[in-house]
């Protein structure tokens, strides 16, 4: 029962080099999730999609890409690293249904230095 | 626009005492809202969920919480705080429009003195 996986659970990356961050559920959620996590601003959305081959901006879109080639995974792209893109990353996935709870990854630790 | 406002950055109680963790949320219609858990560098669990059943909500290890809809509140309470309850508490609402998001307070978070 593995619910939503990320993959890597750290990362340490130079200024301006490039990653992706992979999000995999096994819940058949249409709905995924990119938050991010900093010191005292709780959880703020980058992006999110509402179904396989959808993607949409969050709050804070700048400096990251997504993809949703399959339904089951969410991929989050750095094109060229920056240290204000140091922190805590996670990936949710939920059901369309707004009373429905989202179910989160164990999240992502990068720090670009 | 929907959003949730904890109103403490840090709750400390000793154990054995109650726990009270609070939150107001402005919301136009009946609002979805949770109570998820974060223990130090984990991920975040959900300890409750209001769907609008039942205003006394209860969830897991011993939390509850109460939709009081005329003060627009979702507090969260437990009667004995435990050691292993020290973490930080998120209240969220998940939004009705398209996106169905959560929103999330800034967090309070718990100290358990033994």
């Amino acid at each position: 029962n593995a619910g939503v996986t990320q993959t890597p659970k750290f990362r340490v990356l130079k200024t301006g080099q490039s990653m992706t961050l992979l999000c995999a559920q096994d819940m058949n959620h249409e709905y995924m999730y990119w938050y991010r996590q900093d010191p005292g601003m709780g959880l703020r959305l980058i992006h999110y999609s509402v179904g396989e081959g959808t993607t949409a901006k969050g709050e804070v879109p700048d400096g990251y890409n997504v993809s949703r080639l399959k339904k089951q995974n969410f991929l989050l792209g750095l094109e060229s690293a920056a240290p204000s893109q140091t922190s805590v990353y996670f990936c949710a996935s939920g059901m369309s249904s707004y009373n429905s709870p989202l179910h989160f990854g164990n999240g992502t630790r990068l720090t670009v230095t | 626009a929907q959003s949730v406002t904890q109103l403490d950055s840090h709750v400390s109680v000793s154990e054995g005492t109650p726990v009270l963790l609070r939150c107001n949320y402005s919301s136009s219609y009946s609002p979805s809202l949770f109570w998820y858990v974060q223990h130090p560098n984990k991920g975040l669990q959900l300890l409750l969920k209001y769907t609008s059943a039942a205003t006394l909500v209860k969830g897991i290890n011993g939390f509850e919480a109460e939709f009081k809809k005329s003060e627009t509140s979702f507090h969260l309470t437990k009667p004995s705080a435990h050691m292993s309850d020290a973490a930080e508490y998120f209240c969220v609402v998940r939004s009705d429009t398209g996106r169905r998001a959560l929103t999330f307070g800034s967090g309070t978070r718990l100290q358990v003195q033994p």
